[in-house]
């Protein structure tokens, strides 16, 4: 079984630009959380969906956003990009309800200059 | 508010050694516990999990150990080999809904090295 897919694996965009990533969950996996990873703040959580629907969203500005079409596979946002937006966003999915194992895929290296 | 510590950042070991890496939590409503590798340029690999209503669980060569009481959780790598390099990370969820659907809260992490 193929594990999690995120496309693509290394963006560069300049300030003010914005950009959208995409993850293809594991097959049957029907929750995609969404985490960034930098140096300074580690690994902290953007959003989980289900079904097509948000459930969950951790502290990020509007600039963040997400969506999950009916496939499963999930789009995350950002507009209007500032160069703390530098980092690896990962997508993690779970087969279920996002409380059981979530498995991540190799991320996204986003960098804004 | 919620949060996952660990306790050591850095970890050398020999190969061939045992290896304990360390995480506190403060959530005491939280009820499940997952460890992940993070090799460099890759996303966090499952290790081991376990759920509050156990104290241990054993995989291959990993076992995790939760003690409730003092909300610390543990990894315990035998037998470590150079392939175990890596950056270990503890991580937690709440109670299933709400607004813990899908937030798993991660720790510092830990770097693991392992010299032959």
């Amino acid at each position: 079984k193929a594990g999690v897919t995120q496309t693509p694996r290394y963006l560069i965009k300049t300030r003010g630009q914005q950009v959208t990533l995409s993850c293809s969950p594991i097959s049957g996996h029907r929750s995609v959380s969404w985490y960034q990873q930098t140096p300074g703040q580690g690994l902290q959580f953007l959003f989980e969906y289900f079904s097509e629907t948000q459930r969950n969203k951790g502290n990020f500005p509007g600039r963040f956003s997400g969506r999950q079409f009916s496939n499963s596979r999930s789009e995350m946002n950002v507009s209007t990009l500032e160069l703390g937006d530098s980092a690896l966003y990962l997508c993690a999915s779970s087969l279920l309800n996002g409380a059981d194992e979530q498995y991540f895929g190799p991320g996204t290296r986003l960098t804004v200059t | 508010g919620e949060s996952v510590g660990l306790h050591l950042p850095t970890l050398s070991v020999q190969e061939g050694d045992n290896s304990i890496i360390n995480c506190a939590y403060s959530n005491s409503a939280s009820d499940y516990f997952i460890w992940y590798k993070q090799e460099s340029g890759k996303g966090p690999q499952f290790i081991i999990d376990i759920r509050s209503n156990m104290d241990k669980r054993q995989g291959q060569r990993v076992t995790v150990l939760l003690n409730k009481t003092v909300k610390h959780l543990s990894l315990q790598i035998a037998a470590t080999q150079p392939g175990d390099s890596a950056v270990y990370f503890c991580a937690e969820i709440g109670n299933a809904g709400g607004t813990s659907y899908g937030k798993l809260t991660f720790g510092q992490g830990t770097i693991l090295t392992v010299h032959p």
